[in-house]
Formats: structure tokens, C-alpha cells, sequence
């Protein structure tokens, strides 16, 4: 069964700072993932979509890369500022059992001005 | 502007009473989706539909119900058989289904049990 893990569960910069959130998965069977923005008491808001043929995308400041084989994604955030607070969660779209998309937990990020 | 909505944005059920949430969507989507979000976990599906007439479980659809007649609209009953319904609830839609496609999300209802 799919699992998707994001570590740390909360994490905390100051402005200004480029930040690394990390998404693993265990099983690489996977044909798509995604990363949503959801602010707090808010929906979500897709933030990149990497298709499992492609290594990454970006979009602005933030960059998400994808590694299949070790189960692994991060999305990169330049120069982070006090409007990127929120929580980042990864989603795979998996295989088993029909198409399903699997959702972590998430990270929930402050930037300090 | 095309987009999601779900409406109420909050609501109050005492125990034993079923109640309504209501989602609609104009971005002519086939596929729409219930999720059900709990504090410091990930999204769990309750239900989903590919197609008007259509639907299917999720992993959690005990104690939940759902209809699609319009395209547009997929209403979420949580029935009195749910043991614990209080959570936010979020609506999403794709153009496809499966998750194949990047979803979109409406605003949630925080559904909160007295």
C-alpha cells in the first residue's frame, strides 16, 4: 500500500532564506506528484505537477524535482518570504487499485519577517 | 470565474441528525472527489465520480453518502452511522479521472459535531 511521508512536519526560516521540503513514497509505481499550498482553514491550491516521465518543474521561485527510483521529491523555495507561510503538502498519483492519488500529511512552514 | 464552491463554510450537527455538503464546480469537469481531512494527517477519500450516474468508495465511505445527477454538483451526506464526522471536508475536480490530472480544490466545510 502507498505511503507518502513528509519530514519535518513543521519547519520554521527566516525570510529571506532558500528552504528544502522533502515527500517520500514507497512505492515508485507512481505516474504522477503533485505539490499543494493549503493555507490555513483554506482548500488546496496545486502548486506543480511532475508527471513521472519528467525530473522537475518549476514555477517562479519554487522548483520541485522527482526521483522515482529512491521514492523521493523536493520542492525548493528561493528566497522565501512572510507570504509563503503555510502547509505544503506532496500527493502521488498511484496505480494500485486503480488510479488514486495519495496525500501526505504535510509541512507546515513559517517564514519570519 | 470558473472555479469550486462548497458550501456551508461551517456547521454544526448534534448527534444523530444527517446532514448536507454541498459542492459545485463550473469548470465542466467530469471527475469530482470528498475528502476528508483530520488534524496532522493527509487527505483520506471518501468518495469519488468519474461521470454523472457514477460513484465509487473510497477508503473511508462508511457512514457517508453521495449522489451525482449534474455534472456540476456531487452532494456529501455524513449520516448518523458516522461514528466520529467531525473534520474538514474538501471538494475537489479534475478533467479526468484518477488523479491523473492536477485537482482543484473549493474552500472545505469544517463540519463540527455538538
Amino acid at each position: 500500500k502507498q505511503e507518502v511521508t513528509q519530514i519535518p512536519a513543521a519547519l520554521s526560516v527566516p525570510e529571506g532564506e532558500n528552504l528544502v521540503l522533502n515527500c517520500s513514497f514507497t512505492d515508485s509505481a507512481i505516474y504522477n506528484l503533485q505539490w499543494f499550498r493549503q493555507d490555513p482553514g483554506k482548500g488546496l491550491t496545486s502548486l506543480l505537477l511532475i508527471q513521472s516521465s519528467q525530473r522537475e518543474q518549476t514555477s517562479g521561485r519554487l522548483n520541485a524535482s522527482l526521483d522515482k527510483s529512491s521514492g523521493r521529491s523536493t520542492l525548493y523555495i528561493a528566497a522565501s518570504q512572510s507570504g509563503d507561510s503555510a502547509t505544503y503538502l506532496c500527493a502521488v498519483g498511484d496505480y494500485t487499485g486503480g488510479f488514486k492519488t495519495i496525500f501526505g500529511a504535510g509541512t507546515r512552514l513559517f517564514v519570519k519577517a | 470565474d470558473g472555479g469550486i464552491t462548497q458550501s456551508p463554510k461551517y456547521l454544526f450537527r448534534k448527534e444523530g441528525q444527517n446532514v448536507t455538503l454541498s459542492c459545485e464546480q463550473n469548470l465542466n469537469h467530469d471527475a469530482m472527489y470528498w475528502y476528508r481531512q483530520d488534524p496532522g494527517q493527509g487527505l483520506r477519500l471518501i468518495y469519488y465520480s468519474q461521470i454523472v450516474n457514477d460513484f465509487q468508495k473510497g477508503d473511508i465511505a462508511e457512514g457517508y453518502s453521495v449522489s451525482r445527477e449534474k455534472k456540476e454538483s456531487f452532494p456529501l451526506t455524513v449520516t448518523s452511522a458516522q461514528k466520529n464526522p467531525t473534520a474538514f471536508y474538501l471538494c475537489a475536480s479534475s478533467m479526468t479521472s484518477g488523479g491523473r490530472d492536477t485537482q482543484y480544490f473549493g474552500p472545505g466545510t469544517r463540519l463540527t459535531v455538538l
